[in-house]
């Protein structure tokens, strides 16, 4: 079964760090992009950042960029987002998920359950 | 940025109706790829549609995708209980990847 499982969430200050996790398992995790969504309480979904599978090619979203930065261990089939210089508009329940093929130009078909991320002092 | 604006904000039904769902792109979405998602209560987005009119895996064919360009629309034929949700469109053709706002199907 494809599964991702996020883990690293917590309650966090202001222009803290925190780094987010994601283990990939039941499908060759190098072989495919993943990235990050999160999803403000009542809001709607915010795409963050992207990898490629190999981790040569990284991609932010405006709102995150220079702050949070995209990574993957394929060896431990793991992905992470460690986020700097964190505000309180980042609060959210951050969510990993892979892409639906091997194209770029492709769909999220699987997602994790999410873990929650607060920023508040 | 490609900006996806959804309607409405809120469609309020009974189960057995017809569910049209609209999403409009700022520009378009070249090769069609425009991508629904459902998402329930304290759960993760769920792919149903993804090339504008393709079901993902395990999608029933009451819901289908259609359009192109700028204008693309989600059908549920017919309401289940298990379909009142918040739905979600997302082009994939240019980063950033974006969504739209979403549209509740709520129970009338």
């Amino acid at each position: 079964e494809v599964q991702l499982v996020e883990s690293g969430g917590g309650l966090v200050q202001p222009g803290g760090s925190l780094r987010v996790s994601c283990a990939a398992s039941g499908f060759t995790f190098s072989s495919y992009a993943v990235t990050w969504v999160r999803q403000a309480p009542g809001k709607g979904l915010e795409w963050v950042s992207a990898i490629s599978g190999s981790g040569d090619s990284t991609y932010y979203a405006d709102s995150v960029k220079g702050r949070f930065t995209i990574s993957r261990d394929n060896s431990k089939n793991t992905l992470y987002l460690q986020m700097n210089s964190l505000r309180v508009e980042d609060t959210a329940v951050y969510y990993c998920a892979k892409w639906q093929g091997k194209s770029w130009f492709d769909a999220f078909d699987t997602w994790g359950q999410g873990t929650m991320v607060t920023v508040s002092s | 940025e490609i900006v996806l604006t959804q309607s409405p904000g809120t469609l309020s039904l009974s189960p057995g109706e017809r569910a049209t769902l609209s999403c409009r792109a700022s520009q378009t979405v070249s090769t069609s790829y425009l991508a629904w998602y459902q998402q329930k209560p304290g759960q993760a987005p769920r792919l149903l549609i993804y090339g504008a009119s393709s079901r993902a895996t395990g999608i029933p064919d009451r819901f289908s995708g259609s359009g192109s360009g700028t204008d693309f629309t989600l059908t549920i034929s017919r309401l289940e209980p298990e379909d009142f949700a918040v739905y979600y469109c997302q082009q994939y053709a240019a980063s950033p990847r974006t969504f739209g706002q979403g549209t509740k199907v709520e129970i009338k």
